[in-house]
C-alpha cells in the first residue's frame, strides 16, 4: 500500500517570501500521479499542482512549483512570492495510473503568512 | 459550471441516529467518491464509484457505513447507528474517467 508522510505540521512564512513544503511517499508502483491540494477554512480542496511521475521536468503553475526527486520519492511545494491568501492547509497526495483511482494523502500542514 | 455540491452543510446528530449525506457530482464526470477528514487529519478514502462498474467499498470502515450512487449521478452516503468516532468531515469528489478529482465543500458531521 502506498504511504504519504508530512512531517511538518505547520509553517510560517512572510508575506513575498518563499517557503517550501515537504512530503515523502512510499510505493512500489513506477507509475503514478502526485499532488498538492490547498484547503482554506471554507473546507474547499482545491488542486494546486500536480506531477506524473513520468516526466522528469518539475510541473510549475505560476508562482507554484515542485521539486520531484523520483529516486527519494520526494516531493516538496515550493510557493514564492507567497500571498496572504496562500494562508491555508495544504495536503500532499498520491494516485496511482491504475484503475482505482482514489487518492492517499498526507496529514496536511497549515501555512500561515504574516503580514 | 456547476462544481460538486453536498448536502447538508453542516449536520448534527445524537449517537445512535441514522444519517445520510449528498453529494451531487459535476454533470458528465463518470468517476464519485467519498472521503472522510477528521479534525487535523487528512482525507482518507472510503469509496469510489465509476461508471456502472461495481464499486471500490475497500475504504469503508464498518458495515454500519454505505452508499450508493444511481447511474453517472447523485450519491448518498449513509452511516447507520453514528457512535462519535464518526464526527468528521466528508468529502465527495467527482472525475471525468480518471483525469484530476473536484471536490465539493463537504459536510460536517458532529454526533453528540
Amino acid at each position: 500500500a502506498q504511504t504519504v508522510t508530512q512531517s511538518q505540521p505547520e509553517m510560517s512564512v512572510q508575506e513575498a517570501e518563499t517557503v517550501t513544503l515537504s512530503c515523502t511517499y512510499d510505493t512500489s508502483e513506477s507509475d503514478y500521479y502526485l499532488f498538492w491540494y490547498k484547503q482554506p477554512p471554507s473546507r474547499q480542496m482545491i488542486l494546486v499542482i500536480r506531477q506524473e511521475a513520468y516526466k522528469q521536468q518539475n510541473a510549475t503553475e505560476n508562482r507554484f512549483s515542485v521539486n520531484f526527486q523520483k529516486a527519494a520519492k520526494s516531493f516538496s511545494l515550493k510557493i514564492s512570492d507567497s500571498q496572504l491568501g496562500d494562508a491555508a492547509m495544504y495536503f500532499c497526495a498520491y494516485r496511482s495510473r491504475g484503475a482505482n483511482s482514489k487518492l492517499t494523502f498526507g496529514k496536511g500542514i497549515t501555512l500561515s503568512v504574516r503580514p | 459550471g456547476a462544481g460538486v455540491s453536498q448536502s447538508p452543510s453542516n449536520k448534527v446528530t445524537e449517537k445512535g441516529k441514522d444519517v445520510e449525506l449528498r453529494c451531487d457530482p459535476i454533470s458528465g464526470h463518470t468517476a464519485l467518491y467519498w472521503y472522510r477528514q477528521r479534525l487535523g487529519q487528512g482525507l482518507e478514502f472510503l469509496i469510489y464509484f465509476q461508471g456502472n462498474s461495481a464499486p471500490d467499498k475497500s475504504g469503508l470502515p464498518s458495515d454500519r457505513f454505505s452508499a450508493e450512487r444511481t447511474g453517472e449521478s447523485v450519491s448518498t452516503l449513509t452511516i447507520q447507528r453514528t457512535q462519535q468516532e464518526d464526527s468528521a468531515v466528508y468529502l465527495c469528489a467527482s472525475s471525468f474517467r480518471v483525469t484530476e478529482q473536484y471536490f465539493g465543500p463537504g459536510t460536517r458531521l458532529t454526533v453528540t
